[in-house]
């Protein structure tokens, strides 16, 4: 069966500080990795990651997936209160598999 | 706004009931996906439809079924309710999972559905 983890579970930080999530996985016929952004609606999508070693930027936040050792990273760097939200790892198998998420409260 | 579309947004019905919940999917996008979200459960995936025909099951319960009509949108039926079926049901589409590496998948705002 496959399997997402994603930790920390939640994480408080000030406005500024750089923040790491973490995903590791174990899935069988792995396509991508992709990292979602959830508030208090739908998740909103941030990265696909298919190649080991290449890191994604989109301002602020960059994603890098390690596919020998099975896990992804997503930082944060001087964050804002607006990144406050559940950050969300899935694993485009067979399936979409997603983990539990990240809580991150960004306090001012 | 991802484009796509859910409909209700906010459910309220008794046990033992039957609701429908609709999505229309992003304009150009063939496969939607339903996704069930409770408090306890994390987001978990249901089923997904392709052009039409069903594509990839998940944990979805017998009591709960689904289909994508010619036109694309999707309907997802959940019959004899119970309380644990609370929860926040998504829809989401894509262009085509199997064409080349696009998985990526835009969720609607999601109905949100409570048993009483």
């Amino acid at each position: 069966e496959d399997k997402v983890v994603q930790s920390p579970l939640s994480l408080v930080v000030h406005e500024g500080d750089t923040v790491t999530l973490n995903c590791s996985y174990e899935v069988t016929n792995f396509r991508s990795l992709l990292w979602y952004k959830q508030e208090k609606k739908a998740p909103t999508f941030l990265f696909m990651l298919t190649s080991s070693g290449i890191e994604k930027k989109s301002g602020r936040l960059s994603s890098i997936l390690d596919k020998k050792e099975l896990f992804s990273i997503l930082n944060i760097t001087a964050t804002q209160t607006g990144d406050s939200a559940v950050y969300l790892c899935a694993l485009a198998g067979n399936m979409l598999t997603f983990g539990g998420g990240t809580r991150l409260m960004v306090k001012p | 706004d991802s484009g796509v579309t859910q409909t209700p947004k906010h459910l309220i019905t008794a046990t033992g009931q039957r609701v429908t919940l609709r999505c229309s999917p992003r304009s150009g996008d063939l496969s939607v996906y339903w996704y069930q979200q409770s408090l306890d459960q994390g987001l978990q995936f249901l089923i997904q439809y392709y052009n039409g025909e069903e594509r990839a099951k998940g944990n979805i319960l017998e009591r709960f079924s689904a289909q994508q009509f010619p036109d694309l949108h999707s309907e997802l039926n959940l019959s004899s309710l119970e309380l644990g079926d609370s929860a926040l049901y998504f829809c989401a589409s894509s262009v085509d999972p199997l064409a080349g590496a696009l998985d990526t998948q835009y969720f609607g705002p999601g109905t949100r559905l409570t048993v009483l």
